[in-house]
């Protein structure tokens, strides 16, 4: 399974775009790249999965490079309810969807 | 809606008792898991399993079991509850293959105290 690393904490204002980059140098051909979100006592949430290139939807963008050995997720002008934690997984269909610490935004007024 | 619901919110066990944590999805789903969360370690996957009566270990698998009966329902096992098990615990479903296998949908977590 490739390993992925994350910043552990982001803070942004209402309004701003935010960007979560996550390094995931030993990605495998297979692998996709998929991101949860997760509010204080509930479960995480799946927001967005991509393979290569851009990927949007109504909540949010995955921009991955060519190499693949790191992706982007994008939050467009963020509210006070995007405070979250956000994991980055990598892995494949045969893969246990292992989840790390992730990175936890604070958004302020 | 995918629907995964656990089987308690909250639970309050005494050491050394054998518990039993429910989950249920009503999807088909072929994949479901459990993890527990603990502040600063994240998730930690305990079990996993992708068929009835398959399971496979995940990182954290000592002092627990698993069963897999029925497509529907996964149950987690603790043979002899010690403290360091009280954690929140989440259950979790997804299909197999195409392009949803990541997509997970979570239960509402079950807060687990061992006193």
């Amino acid at each position: 399974l490739a390993k992925t690393t994350q910043p552990i904490s982001m803070d942004s204002y209402e309004g701003q775009e935010v960007n979560i980059t996550c390094s995931h140098n030993n990605i495998a051909t297979n692998d996709y790249i998929t991101w949860y979100q997760q509010f204080p006592s509930q479960g995480p949430r799946f927001i967005i999965q991509g393979y290569k290139t851009k990927v949007t939807n109504e909540v949010a963008s995955l921009f991955i490079p060519a190499d693949r050995k790191s992706s982007t997720l994008s939050l467009p002008r963020v509210s006070l309810s995007d405070t979250a934690v956000y994991y980055c997984l990598v892995g494949d269909a045969a893969s246990k969807l292992t989840f790390g610490t992730g990175t936890r935004l604070q958004v302020t007024l | 809606d995918v629907k995964v619901t656990q089987s308690s919110r909250y639970l309050v066990k005494r050491t050394g008792e054998k518990v039993f944590l429910e989950c249920v999805q009503d999807m088909d789903h072929e994949n479901m898991f459990w993890y527990r969360q603990d502040p600063g370690l994240g998730l930690r996957l305990i079990y996993f399993s992708y068929d009835v009566k398959m399971k496979e270990k995940g990182d954290i698998p000592e002092g627990y079991s698993v069963s897999r009966e029925k497509k529907e329902r996964f149950s987690l096992i603790l043979e002899s509850a010690s403290t360091n098990q009280t954690s929140m615990y989440l259950c979790a479903s997804s299909k197999t293959g195409g392009g949803e296998w990541a997509e997970a949908f979570f239960g509402q977590g079950t807060r687990l105290t061992v006193v």
